[in-house]
């Protein structure tokens, strides 16, 4: 079975600056996606990137990027120019593409708390 | 094109009660997955439907809960005899067909409160 660890339950940071949340992940398969998830105050949860396993490159959207190291099992999400707004749950997510329909299920890690301070 | 929804926000049941829980799709998608966040917790895997078919149910509890997605109307979570320990918000996702099922959308879940 694959685990997802953070080990920041909470984590602060001041506007306009840089932050970096941790994760690693437990596993023996090879083909993989990883995604970082966000959720707000009002609890919907919101994809903020994906990376698959097999592509060296490391994932960006905007503002958000991701360090992606296969072989520590390492996927972390670094912030640039933290707004207001950023402040949210942010959940790592795991799900393996090795045959068959039933592994399309995401596993989650316990979930980093970021504050963005005016 | 309207997100995956998701009826009723809030579900206040006493113990001993049925709790059914609605998830509408996103249009396009015929893949359902349910979740369950429990306080201080992560979202844990509970099931995974096509239309009249259960892919994994690998997380679901063994007794009173079960699960449905039917060809025609929502997928629907059915929780009976609801206990304390129930108390949890519920996450339904969905996905299109073909080879982008990785991509899920959630909805923005269904917060059970059991008295």
């Amino acid at each position: 079975a694959q685990t997802v660890t953070q080990s920041q339950p909470e984590m602060s940071v001041q506007e306009a600056e840089t932050v970096t949340l941790s994760c690693t992940y437990d596993t023996s398969e090879s083909n993989y996606y990883l995604f970082w998830y966000k959720q707000p105050p009002s609890r919907q949860m919101i994809l903020v990137i994906r990376q698959e396993a097999y592509k060296q490159q490391n994932a960006t959207e905007n503002r958000f990027s991701v360090n992606f190291q296969k072989a520590a099992k390492s996927f972390s999400l670094k912030i640039s120019d933290s707004q207001l707004g950023d402040t949210a749950m942010y959940f790592c997510a795991f799900m393996k593409l090795s045959g068959g329909g039933s592994n399309y299920k995401l596993t989650f890690g316990k979930g980093t708390l970021l504050t963005v301070n005016p | 094109n309207a997100g995956v929804m998701q009826n009723p926000r809030h579900l206040v049941r006493r113990r001993g009660q049925e709790a059914r829980l609605r998830c509408s799709p996103m249009k396009g998608h015929s893949h359902v997955y349910w979740y369950r966040q429990l306080p201080e917790e992560g979202l844990k895997f509970m099931v995974y439907l096509q239309k009249e078919n259960i892919i994994d149910e690998s997380g679901m509890p063994k007794e009173r809960f079960s699960a449905e997605f039917p060809k025609e109307g929502p997928s629907i979570l059915r929780i009976q005899q609801v206990v304390r320990g129930d108390s949890a918000a519920y996450f339904c996702a969905s996905s299109p067909r073909g080879l982008v099922v990785h991509e899920q959308y959630f909805g923005p879940g269904t917060r059970l409160t059991v008295t």
